[in-house]
């Protein structure tokens, strides 16, 4: 079955970066891309981008543009999050998701979250 | 950009049926999907595609979109649906493609 499993969680310091991870099992990696969404507390779902498991090609929202950067290792399956300048509203669960296969961008299966607090 | 509206809060009684609303300009061209999150749980996928159950979602679970609004529907609502629903879009008419949330609807089962 489809299995994404994300990394634990994470306490860092504002003006840091963190970089997370997703590993996926049950099905061929490079078919589905990974979106990562993002929920402040007691928030909704935030979508911060996508990235092309076949080639890398990314898309990242708008707000995050030049603060994230998402890539794919096809050899271990494996998605990464990384976000810099860390601020204290970047404090969310943080989710990777696969991306259904027929171009409306539905999200099929979802990590576990992975909890990220930015404190001084 | 575009937005997705949703009611915060919808209330039903056991058995009877909840209809969650998703409202957005001509929403009914976009392909429509939505998620149910559970307290402390990752959000499920339960519709796609407007109308689409993905395997396991019970029957219990429809979905329409038409005009500006989709709507969720749970007929014979149980305990077990209590949680928050999100309906999601992807918005390819703007300069910049992008997934767009609703700010979600907390179903309350009294």
């Amino acid at each position: 079955q489809v299995q994404l499993v994300q990394s634990g969680a994470e306490v860092k310091k504002p003006g840091a970066s963190v970089k997370l991870s997703c590993k996926a099992s049950g099905y061929t990696f490079t078919r589905n891309d990974i979106s990562w969404v993002r929920q402040a507390p007691g928030h909704g779902l935030e979508w911060m981008g996508w990235i092309s498991s076949q080639n890398g090609h990314t898309n990242y929202a708008q707000k995050f543009q030049g603060r994230v950067t998402m890539t794919t290792d096809t050899s271990t399956t494996t998605a990464y999050m990384e976000l810099r300048s860390l601020r204290s509203d970047d404090t969310a669960v943080y989710y990777c998701a696969r991306v259904g296969p027929y171009g409306d961008y539905d999200h099929d299966s979802w990590g576990q979250g992975t909890l990220v607090t930015v404190s001084s | 950009s575009y937005v997705l509206t949703q009611p915060p809060s919808v209330s039903v009684a056991p058995g009877k049926t909840a209809r969650i609303t998703c409202g957005g300009n001509n929403i009914g061209s976009k392909g429509l999907h939505w998620y149910q999150q559970k307290p402390g749980q990752a959000p499920v996928l339960v519709i796609h595609y407007d109308t689409d159950r993905p395997s396991g979602i019970p029957d219990r679970f429809s979905g329409s979109n038409s005009g500006n609004t989709a709507i969720l529907t749970i007929s014979r609502v149980e305990a077990g649906d209590e949680a928050d629903y999100y309906c999601q879009v992807w918005d390819s008419s703007s300069d910049h493609p992008h997934v767009v949330f609703g700010g979600g609807t907390q179903l309350t089962v009294l």
